[in-house]
């Protein structure tokens, strides 16, 4: 267990929702990190928060969007969905930039 | 600018014998390194890192890595691989405050 906590750990939602998931970090991390899996893109990096403010953008589309709120947890809003947004969306947290990053056991999303 | 080559997709091997993994980063400037394993339906958890010092690092499950500046590798080994070993390796690379980047994966099978 990496102490990062995601829900749901699956999501099944029609094409042009929206949908929110939400990470807990580590205890004491300021960094949060959120992930996309998908087998034709791999691992891509979407965004990173440091104590509430964006620190780093990715490949993140403009229909996604996501936030850390003041207790360090996250929430990541992905919106109008396609069926291309089907994925492992993981989260993951550091206690500053420089350190070994952990990972949630992420959220599967399937959209039908 | 940096990215992280995997030259294998897949190996295939057989129980009780070595595995190699190479990885191989490009990037202007010093970077930590990592390696992630992500058995089926899981997250990814670190199998070790390389922030400084030396360039032989050991990590869990009896794995360890190389850091090669000059050619720009961090080749992961283990001298003899279980069944329970089988499952993808991402290298990643992380430079400062920046994002993680990882490589494509490797699936590692391992067979009796």
């Amino acid at each position: 267990d990496s102490g990062v906590t995601q829900t749901p750990k699956h999501l099944i939602t029609a094409t042009g929702q929206r949908v929110t998931l939400r990470c807990s970090p580590r205890s004491g991390d300021l960094s949060v990190y959120w992930y996309q899996q998908s087998l034709d893109q791999g691992l891509q990096f979407l965004i990173q928060y440091y104590n509430g403010e964006e620190r780093a953008k990715g490949n993140i589309l403009e229909r996604f969007s996501a936030q850390q709120f003041p207790d360090l947890h996250s929430e990541l809003n992905l919106s109008s969905l396609e069926l291309g947004d089907s994925a492992l969306y993981f989260c993951a947290s550091s206690v500053g930039h420089q350190l070994e990053v952990f990972f949630g056991q992420g959220t599967r999303l399937t959209v039908v | 600018a940096q990215s992280v080559t995997q030259l294998d997709s897949q190996v295939p091997v057989f129980e009780e014998a070595p595995v190699e993994l190479r990885c191989n980063y490009s990037s202007s400037v010093s970077v930590y390194l990592f390696w992630y394993v992500q058995y089926p339906n899981q997250g990814l958890q670190l199998l070790l890192k390389y922030l400084s010092g030396s360039t032989l690092v050991k990590g869990i499950n009896g794995f360890e890595a190389e850091f090669n500046k000059s050619q720009t590798s961090f080749h992961l080994r283990k001298p003899s691989v279980h069944i329970s070993d089988t499952a993808e390796y991402f290298c990643a690379v992380k430079l400062n405050d920046y994002k993680l980047s990882f490589g494509a994966g490797t699936t590692v099978t391992v067979r009796a």
